[in-house]
């Protein structure tokens, strides 16, 4: 059981926007930065979003972050099949003074 | 250009030992932290721990203190994993990655290596 908490998959047309969520707690997400990966199959994680909706250079802006109180949201705007992906929100968790992770999100293009 | 290369693919048997490599190069090593990751067959990311290469702290997560060792030998800029006696939960895939931000609360992995399969049978 992820401390983070992502829906298990989304599903979207091609062209079409999706949003991931990513629910924490006072402890977590509500007190510090939050950073999204995306994970190609068979692939290594990639850096999509650091400091809660920062891109890193070679991100399209197709791709944004926000965080409200103690919940993150990943949004993927004009949907290419390239984007099927799983992706993972993670931040620091001040109870545990270590890093977590969601429980990853599997994006479908349909 | 950073890079994080990882050692090969282990097979081992319970109860041996192993200890696994991650190799930088293209950034001053002993500045920012390593962080583990594992990745369990199927299954989603977990935050294993992270060593400073410049003090050799370590901080783990509390789901792994005790079960692996994390080191460093800034001589050669590698970071190290290793294990005492493995057991068939530790297959899995282990990732390390470099972390960024001006302090832990505002970490985020930039950089990450191409993972080590870990695989514990008999």
């Amino acid at each position: 059981q992820s401390v983070l908490t992502q829906p298990p998959s989304v599903s979207a047309a091609p062209g079409q926007k999706v949003t991931i969520s990513c629910s924490g707690s006072s402890s977590n997400v509500e007190s510090n930065y939050v950073s999204w990966y995306q994970q190609l199959p068979g692939t290594a994680p990639k850096l999509l979003i650091h400091d809660n909706d920062k891109r890193p250079s070679g991100i399209p802006d197709r791709f944004s972050g926000s965080k409200s109180g103690t919940s993150a949201t990943l949004g993927i705007t004009g949907l290419q099949t390239g984007d099927e992906a799983d992706y993972y929100c993670g931040t620091w968790d001040n109870s545990v003074n270590a890093g977590v992770f969601g429980g990853g999100t599997k994006l479908t293009v349909l | 250009e950073v890079q994080l290369v990882q050692s090969g693919a282990e097979v081992k048997n319970p109860g041996e030992s192993l200890r696994i490599s991650c190799k930088a190069s293209g950034y001053h090593f002993p500045g920012y932290w390593i962080g583990w990751v594992r990745q369990m067959p199927g299954k989603g990311l977990e935050w294993l721990g992270i060593i400073f290469p410049g003090g050799s702290q370590v901080q783990y997560s509390p789901s792994f203190q005790g079960q692996v060792t994390m080191s460093v030998d800034r001589s050669i800029s590698s970071a190290y994993l290793q294990w005492s006696s493995l057991r068939a939960s530790d297959t899995a895939i282990y990732y390390c990655a470099r972390l960024s931000g001006p302090t832990l609360n505002k970490y985020y992995f930039d950089n990450w290596g191409q993972g080590t399969l870990v695989t514990v049978s008999s």
